[in-house]
């Protein structure tokens, strides 16, 4: 059972051009998480968000939590080659790092130039 | 400082052999995660181990995977009479820094290869 919903699995796009990442499920989260990967490496944390509603901003990185905290976006401003790389949402049930993450299966995100 | 740190970087065997996967985590992180991910796909939680607390160990797929974490700090994940589809990429993360206490730090993970 997939608890974490990523979509699209895969987006190829021009550079320029603004996309949206979404990570859905039916189940609560106490925090929600958006990690970075690229080819060869351990995932890196972007955000983390854990009130409903909550948007946070990372330069053109735009994170938002639902206001049941149950799904987040991912919206990207004039998307550059540097981008390109493998999105990952995870929810998480404890706080802090009492307990493990649930993760999506991962948006593939290729920037053309 | 030095980050999370796993070898070996790749591993190849033959199926029915046993593997065992080290994890050096960031000194002073208190909790210490393994997880599997396969090829572009998103992680799947193996076991967990905060402190001296007893791991969580109800991601592990069959008595075939087990972990420790000897001293507090470095994690074996050995699997026993490795089959195929345990090919994947196995990842560790720490967490529970003085200054950082949610963030989970990854490693660049194994690269495990069952023929």
């Amino acid at each position: 059972t997939q608890l974490l919903e990523q979509s699209p699995q895969f987006l190829s796009i021009q550079e320029g051009e603004n996309l949206t990442v979404y990570c859905n499920s039916s189940s609560v989260f106490s925090s929600l998480q958006w990690y970075r990967q690229e080819p060869g490496e351990g995932p890196v944390l972007l955000v983390t968000v854990v009130t409903g509603g909550e948007v946070k901003k990372l330069k053109r990185l735009t994170f938002q939590f639902g206001d049941a905290r149950k799904d987040s976006s991912l919206h990207i401003t004039a998307a550059q080659p540097g981008d390109t790389g493998l999105y990952l949402c995870a929810g998480g049930r404890g706080s802090g790092n009492t307990g493990k993450l649930i993760f999506g299966q991962g948006t593939t995100l290729q920037v053309k130039p | 400082g030095a980050g999370v740190s796993q070898s070996p970087s790749n591993k190849v065997t033959e199926k029915g052999k046993d593997v065992e996967l080290r994890c050096d985590p960031i000194s002073g992180h208190t909790a210490l995660y393994w997880y599997r991910q396969s090829l572009g796909q998103g992680l799947e939680f193996l076991i967990y181990f905060q402190g001296n607390s007893a791991p969580d160990k109800s991601g592990l797929p069959s008595d075939r995977f087990s972990a420790e974490r000897t001293g507090g700090s470095v994690s074996t994940l050995t699997i026993q009479r490795t089959q195929q589809e345990d090919s994947a990429v196995y990842l560790c993360a720490s967490a529970g820094g003085p200054w950082d206490t949610d963030t989970q730090y990854f490693g660049p993970g194994t690269r495990l290869t069952v023929l």
